[in-house]
């Protein structure tokens, strides 16, 4: 499967400020996905990244909070905007081959 | 509105034992089921996969179950060793949207 990696790996953030998140696979790749993890809760999915197009965001996320880049079919950053401590989670980039979804190794923010 | 379930958040198992982590669905539309494991503070890790048409796939130590009529899907690990102990998320698919259970927290026992 590929690989995806994703920076930073961990960080902690201060209140109202704003982390960019990037994901690098070693292949091309249609179909990309960012989840979220909030403590001791299930992988929820934020958005797809579309390539070239703005992203497809899920019920309960929005743009302005989320912001997606998708510029090639390589690579994707998420930004979480303007953080509170509710926004401590793992983000998680994922891709999909055939009909399997893979993912990165996690990024996990903490917000004080 | 809870479309995939893991009723037990834990599971402990001696080593050597089988584990048998349980998922349950509501979307008779999903056609692709899978599983995952979990370290803390690491992505989730592919185990297997199953499709619609097949009621059981196994992979080495690794079997999933499938029962469409109960919406119903397992993942047995046979047998069982500490290294396995982490936690199990079932993830069920249809046209390339995946909803992920709530997980099971496995705990094998040397």
């Amino acid at each position: 499967s590929a690989v995806i990696s994703q920076k930073p790996s961990r960080d902690i953030c201060q209140r109202g400020t704003s982390l960019t998140i990037q994901c690098q696979v070693d292949s091309q790749v249609t179909m990309m996905f960012w989840y979220r993890q909030q403590p001791g809760q299930s992988l929820t999915l934020i958005a797809t990244a579309n390539q070239g197009s703005e992203a497809t965001y899920e019920s309960g996320f929005v743009i302005d909070k989320f912001p997606i880049s998708r510029p090639n079919l390589t690579f994707s950053t998420l930004t979480v905007s303007n953080m509170s401590p509710e926004d401590s989670s793992i983000y998680l980039c994922s891709v999909v081959e055939g009909r399997g979804l893979f993912f990165g190794e996690g990024s996990r923010l903490t917000v004080l | 509105d809870q479309q995939v379930k893991q009723n037990s958040p834990s599971l402990s198992v001696q080593e050597g034992r089988i584990s048998i982590l349980n998922c349950d669905y509501t979307n008779s539309m999903f056609d692709y089921f899978l599983w995952y494991k979990k370290y803390p503070a690491e992505g989730p890790t592919f185990l297997i996969s199953i499709s619609s048409i097949k009621d059981k796939n196994e992979d080495g130590r690794f079997t999933v179950f499938l029962n469409k009529s109960a919406k119903h899907l397992s993942l047995h690990i046979v047998p069982s060793q500490p290294g396995d102990s982490a936690v199990y998320f079932c993830a069920a698919s249809v046209a390339y949207k995946y909803i992920f259970g709530t997980g099971t927290r496995l705990k094998v026992l040397a």
